[in-house]
């Protein structure tokens, strides 16, 4: 069974970078999954930032794009987001999830809290 | 963008009694890629539903998914204690993905 475990600081000030990291076990990173980062808001609904594909290939919510890079590391097994620019605004649990609709398979981290304050 | 809207916001039921939640799209879901998840307070949204009525691996029966189109509808038959939770659906035919606000089932 495929588990992902994000991690990466908990705390970001303002304008800063927030960077996490998605640890894949269990399965190959270079399999048929698109890897992807959801966010919620404390209290709100989930937000889709984006994807990448094994090959490198990306998508990315329009809404966040000026600020988004979703990369992958095959050598390491992991996906990685960066969000620069941040803001009080994009305090939320940070989700690292990986799918294969076709099969029917969607795999998600645990989620990490990342606040976004002085 | 494809807007999802979730009803009702909150739904008030007892264990025993049916589920019906619906979400409706902006604009026609391309081959009806459409899932449901189930999430619990400080946990991970949970698959249920793909494909608009594919059940996921190890969901029960209990859990079932209809519509096309715009139109999509997520029936628990009989509610039990472990189903009270949010529900949201989640689009992923089109790009940006998206996902409807969410339904709270609650316990009456």
């Amino acid at each position: 069974q495929v588990q992902l475990q994000e991690s990466g600081p908990g705390l970001v000030k303002p304008s800063e970078t927030l960077s996490l990291t998605c640890a894949v076990s269990g399965g190959s990173i270079s399999s048929n999954n698109w890897w992807s980062w959801v966010r919620q808001p404390p209290g709100k609904g989930l937000e889709w930032i984006g994807e990448i594909y094994h090959s490198g290939s990306t998508n990315y919510n329009p809404s966040l794009k000026s600020r988004v890079t979703i990369s992958i590391d095959k050598s390491k097994n992991q996906f990685s987001l960066k969000l620069n620019s941040v803001t009080a605004a994009d305090t939320a649990v940070f989700y690292c999830a990986g799918d294969d609709f076709q099969s029917g398979k969607v795999f998600w981290g645990q989620g990490i809290l990342v606040t976004v304050s002085p | 963008e494809i807007v999802l809207t979730q009803s009702p916001g909150t739904l008030s039921l007892s264990p025993g009694e049916r589920a019906t939640l619906s979400c409706r799209a902006s604009q026609s879901v391309n081959s009806n890629y459409l899932a449901w998840y189930q999430q619990k307070p400080g946990q991970a949204p949970r698959l249920l539903i793909y494909g608009a009525s594919n059940r996921a691996t190890g969901i029960p029966d209990r859990f079932s998914g209809s519509g096309s189109g715009t139109d999509f509808t997520l029936t628990i038959s009989r509610l039990e204690p472990e189903d009270f939770a949010v529900y949201y659906c989640q689009q992923y035919g089109s790009l940006p993905r998206t996902f409807g606000q969410g339904t709270k089932v609650e316990i009456k």
